[in-house]
Protein backbone atom coordinates (compact mmCIF):
# COMPACT_ATOMS: atom_id res chain seq x y z
CA UNK A 1 0.00 0.00 0.00
CA UNK A 2 1.31 3.68 -1.35
CA UNK A 3 1.88 5.69 2.07
CA UNK A 4 2.75 9.48 1.42
CA UNK A 5 4.44 11.35 3.93
CA UNK A 6 3.84 15.08 4.44
CA UNK A 7 6.25 17.18 6.57
CA UNK A 8 6.11 19.31 8.79
CA UNK A 9 2.60 18.45 10.21
CA UNK A 10 2.51 21.74 12.11
CA UNK A 11 4.37 25.20 10.91
CA UNK A 12 3.42 28.69 12.44
CA UNK A 13 5.39 31.53 10.58
CA UNK A 14 4.86 35.37 10.72
CA UNK A 15 3.70 37.05 7.79
CA UNK A 16 6.70 37.62 4.76
CA UNK A 17 8.76 34.57 5.54
CA UNK A 18 9.36 31.97 3.08
CA UNK A 19 8.59 28.37 3.80
CA UNK A 20 8.50 24.95 2.13
CA UNK A 21 6.52 22.06 2.26
CA UNK A 22 6.95 17.97 1.35
CA UNK A 23 5.64 15.43 0.34
CA UNK A 24 6.83 11.92 0.22
CA UNK A 25 5.85 9.14 -1.17
CA UNK A 26 6.57 4.92 -0.69
CA UNK A 27 6.16 4.79 -4.13
CA UNK A 28 6.23 6.37 -7.51
CA UNK A 29 3.66 8.63 -8.17
CA UNK A 30 0.73 8.27 -10.75
CA UNK A 31 0.38 12.26 -10.94
CA UNK A 32 0.34 14.47 -7.96
CA UNK A 33 -2.42 16.96 -6.67
CA UNK A 34 -1.81 19.58 -4.04
CA UNK A 35 -5.04 20.89 -2.36
CA UNK A 36 -5.39 23.39 0.22
CA UNK A 37 -8.30 22.94 3.17
CA UNK A 38 -9.14 26.17 4.47
CA UNK A 39 -10.73 26.44 8.10
CA UNK A 40 -14.25 25.12 7.88
CA UNK A 41 -14.13 24.18 4.10
CA UNK A 42 -13.16 21.52 1.77
CA UNK A 43 -10.09 21.08 -0.11
CA UNK A 44 -9.13 22.92 -3.19
CA UNK A 45 -7.12 21.92 -5.82
CA UNK A 46 -3.84 24.06 -6.31
CA UNK A 47 -2.52 22.40 -9.08
CA UNK A 48 -1.48 18.76 -10.57
CA UNK A 49 1.67 17.71 -11.66
CA UNK A 50 2.51 14.95 -13.81
CA UNK A 51 5.94 15.09 -15.56
CA UNK A 52 8.97 14.06 -13.17
CA UNK A 53 11.37 17.38 -12.78
CA UNK A 54 8.06 19.78 -13.64
CA UNK A 55 7.85 23.01 -12.10
CA UNK A 56 4.63 25.23 -11.84
CA UNK A 57 3.91 28.14 -10.15
CA UNK A 58 1.07 29.73 -8.83
CA UNK A 59 1.02 33.41 -8.38
CA UNK A 60 3.88 32.88 -5.05
CA UNK A 61 3.43 29.00 -5.06
CA UNK A 62 6.12 26.93 -6.77
CA UNK A 63 5.19 23.87 -6.97
CA UNK A 64 8.25 20.85 -7.94
CA UNK A 65 7.62 17.20 -8.40
CA UNK A 66 10.95 14.87 -8.19
CA UNK A 67 13.01 13.60 -10.83
CA UNK A 68 11.53 9.53 -9.62
CA UNK A 69 8.42 10.96 -9.08
CA UNK A 70 8.61 9.91 -5.65
CA UNK A 71 8.66 13.60 -3.65
CA UNK A 72 7.50 16.68 -3.98
CA UNK A 73 7.79 19.87 -2.80
CA UNK A 74 5.47 23.24 -2.48
CA UNK A 75 6.91 26.46 -1.42
CA UNK A 76 5.87 29.61 -1.16
CA UNK A 77 7.41 32.99 -0.93
CA UNK A 78 6.39 35.69 1.42
CA UNK A 79 3.60 34.26 2.95
CA UNK A 80 0.19 35.93 3.92
CA UNK A 81 -2.25 35.37 6.31
CA UNK A 82 -4.47 33.99 3.71
CA UNK A 83 -2.35 31.34 3.02
CA UNK A 84 -3.31 29.53 6.58
CA UNK A 85 -4.50 26.44 6.31
CA UNK A 86 -4.07 22.94 5.59
CA UNK A 87 -2.03 21.62 2.61
CA UNK A 88 -2.68 17.87 1.52
CA UNK A 89 -0.48 16.19 -1.23
CA UNK A 90 -2.91 12.99 -3.06
CA UNK A 91 -2.10 10.77 -5.56
CA UNK A 92 -4.34 10.20 -8.76
CA UNK A 93 -4.29 7.14 -8.90
CA UNK A 94 -3.54 4.87 -12.46
CA UNK A 95 -7.65 5.08 -14.17
CA UNK A 96 -9.50 2.03 -13.20
CA UNK A 97 -9.26 2.10 -9.64
CA UNK A 98 -10.45 5.63 -9.33
CA UNK A 99 -8.85 5.66 -5.83
CA UNK A 100 -6.96 8.91 -4.78
CA UNK A 101 -4.47 8.41 -1.66
CA UNK A 102 -4.04 11.65 0.67
CA UNK A 103 -0.74 12.45 2.71
CA UNK A 104 -2.06 13.54 6.33
CA UNK A 105 -1.14 17.15 5.33
CA UNK A 106 1.01 20.18 6.69
CA UNK A 107 -0.96 22.54 9.01
CA UNK A 108 0.31 26.37 8.11
CA UNK A 109 -0.75 29.24 10.02
CA UNK A 110 0.33 32.61 8.93
CA UNK A 111 0.79 35.05 12.42
CA UNK A 112 -0.51 38.89 10.45
CA UNK B 1 -18.56 27.33 -11.19
CA UNK B 2 -18.07 23.71 -10.01
CA UNK B 3 -20.29 23.06 -6.78
CA UNK B 4 -20.64 20.13 -4.33
CA UNK B 5 -23.33 20.85 -1.89
CA UNK B 6 -23.90 18.65 1.60
CA UNK B 7 -26.89 19.56 3.36
CA UNK B 8 -25.65 19.72 6.54
CA UNK B 9 -22.33 21.65 7.96
CA UNK B 10 -23.03 20.51 11.89
CA UNK B 11 -24.98 17.23 12.73
CA UNK B 12 -25.48 15.42 16.18
CA UNK B 13 -27.26 11.98 16.57
CA UNK B 14 -27.81 9.60 19.04
CA UNK B 15 -25.38 6.28 19.81
CA UNK B 16 -27.71 3.52 17.48
CA UNK B 17 -29.38 5.91 15.32
CA UNK B 18 -29.62 6.00 11.67
CA UNK B 19 -27.98 8.91 9.87
CA UNK B 20 -28.09 10.20 6.37
CA UNK B 21 -25.50 12.55 5.43
CA UNK B 22 -26.67 14.19 1.39
CA UNK B 23 -24.61 15.43 -1.40
CA UNK B 24 -25.35 16.84 -4.52
CA UNK B 25 -23.29 17.87 -7.43
CA UNK B 26 -24.07 19.65 -10.57
CA UNK B 27 -21.11 19.11 -12.62
CA UNK B 28 -22.27 16.12 -14.27
CA UNK B 29 -19.60 14.27 -13.19
CA UNK B 30 -19.52 10.47 -13.20
CA UNK B 31 -17.83 9.80 -10.13
CA UNK B 32 -18.60 10.65 -6.37
CA UNK B 33 -16.87 9.78 -3.25
CA UNK B 34 -17.25 10.01 0.67
CA UNK B 35 -14.32 10.59 2.75
CA UNK B 36 -13.96 11.07 6.49
CA UNK B 37 -10.93 13.31 8.26
CA UNK B 38 -10.28 12.63 11.19
CA UNK B 39 -6.83 14.54 12.63
CA UNK B 40 -3.60 12.79 12.28
CA UNK B 41 -5.30 10.22 10.12
CA UNK B 42 -5.83 12.59 6.70
CA UNK B 43 -8.42 11.54 4.40
CA UNK B 44 -9.82 7.68 4.58
CA UNK B 45 -11.98 7.10 1.77
CA UNK B 46 -15.04 5.36 2.72
CA UNK B 47 -17.44 4.94 -0.40
CA UNK B 48 -17.00 5.70 -4.18
CA UNK B 49 -19.45 5.54 -7.03
CA UNK B 50 -18.76 5.49 -10.35
CA UNK B 51 -21.89 5.65 -12.29
CA UNK B 52 -25.90 5.57 -11.35
CA UNK B 53 -26.74 2.62 -8.56
CA UNK B 54 -22.68 0.96 -8.72
CA UNK B 55 -20.95 1.60 -5.86
CA UNK B 56 -17.34 -0.35 -4.33
CA UNK B 57 -16.12 -0.09 -0.98
CA UNK B 58 -13.21 2.31 0.00
CA UNK B 59 -10.80 1.48 2.45
CA UNK B 60 -13.00 1.57 5.55
CA UNK B 61 -16.61 0.90 4.48
CA UNK B 62 -17.54 -0.93 7.87
CA UNK B 63 -20.19 0.72 9.35
CA UNK B 64 -21.51 2.90 6.36
CA UNK B 65 -23.79 1.95 3.17
CA UNK B 66 -24.31 4.40 0.46
CA UNK B 67 -26.49 5.41 -2.32
CA UNK B 68 -26.68 6.49 -5.54
CA UNK B 69 -30.34 6.06 -7.73
CA UNK B 70 -29.35 9.56 -9.41
CA UNK B 71 -26.43 10.84 -11.13
CA UNK B 72 -26.47 14.25 -9.18
CA UNK B 73 -26.52 12.77 -5.77
CA UNK B 74 -24.82 10.20 -3.20
CA UNK B 75 -25.98 9.75 -0.18
CA UNK B 76 -23.48 8.27 3.00
CA UNK B 77 -25.90 6.03 5.46
CA UNK B 78 -24.63 5.18 8.74
CA UNK B 79 -27.14 2.68 10.01
CA UNK B 80 -26.71 2.41 13.71
CA UNK B 81 -24.30 5.45 14.75
CA UNK B 82 -21.98 4.47 17.27
CA UNK B 83 -19.14 7.04 18.90
CA UNK B 84 -16.26 5.99 16.98
CA UNK B 85 -18.11 7.67 13.57
CA UNK B 86 -17.56 11.61 15.12
CA UNK B 87 -15.76 12.67 12.33
CA UNK B 88 -15.72 15.12 9.52
CA UNK B 89 -17.44 13.80 6.50
CA UNK B 90 -16.34 15.18 2.79
CA UNK B 91 -17.76 14.28 0.10
CA UNK B 92 -16.51 14.87 -3.41
CA UNK B 93 -16.90 14.76 -7.15
CA UNK B 94 -14.65 13.91 -10.15
CA UNK B 95 -15.17 14.01 -14.09
CA UNK B 96 -13.23 10.60 -14.39
CA UNK B 97 -11.25 8.41 -12.36
CA UNK B 98 -7.49 8.94 -11.01
CA UNK B 99 -4.84 10.88 -13.09
CA UNK B 100 -5.12 14.24 -13.67
CA UNK B 101 -8.91 14.29 -12.82
CA UNK B 102 -9.13 16.89 -9.58
CA UNK B 103 -11.68 16.15 -6.74
CA UNK B 104 -14.16 18.66 -6.06
CA UNK B 105 -15.19 18.90 -2.77
CA UNK B 106 -18.18 20.13 -0.49
CA UNK B 107 -17.34 21.78 2.43
CA UNK B 108 -18.05 18.99 4.81
CA UNK B 109 -20.53 18.08 7.63
CA UNK B 110 -19.21 17.45 11.36
CA UNK B 111 -20.85 14.90 12.46
CA UNK B 112 -21.13 14.25 16.36
CA UNK B 113 -22.35 10.98 17.86
CA UNK B 114 -23.36 11.14 21.31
Amino acid sequence: TQLLEQSPQFLSIQEGENLTVYCNSSSVFSSLQWYRQEPGEGPVLLVTVVTGGEVKKLKRLTFQFGDARKDSSLHITAAQPGDTGLYLCADGTTSGTYKYIFGTGTRLKVLA
Amino acid sequence: DVKVTQSSRYLVKRTGEKVFLECVQDMDHENMFWYRQDPGLGLRLIYFSYDVKMKEKGDIPEGYSVSREKKERFSLILESASTNQTSMYLCASSLYGGGNSPLHFGNGTRLTVT
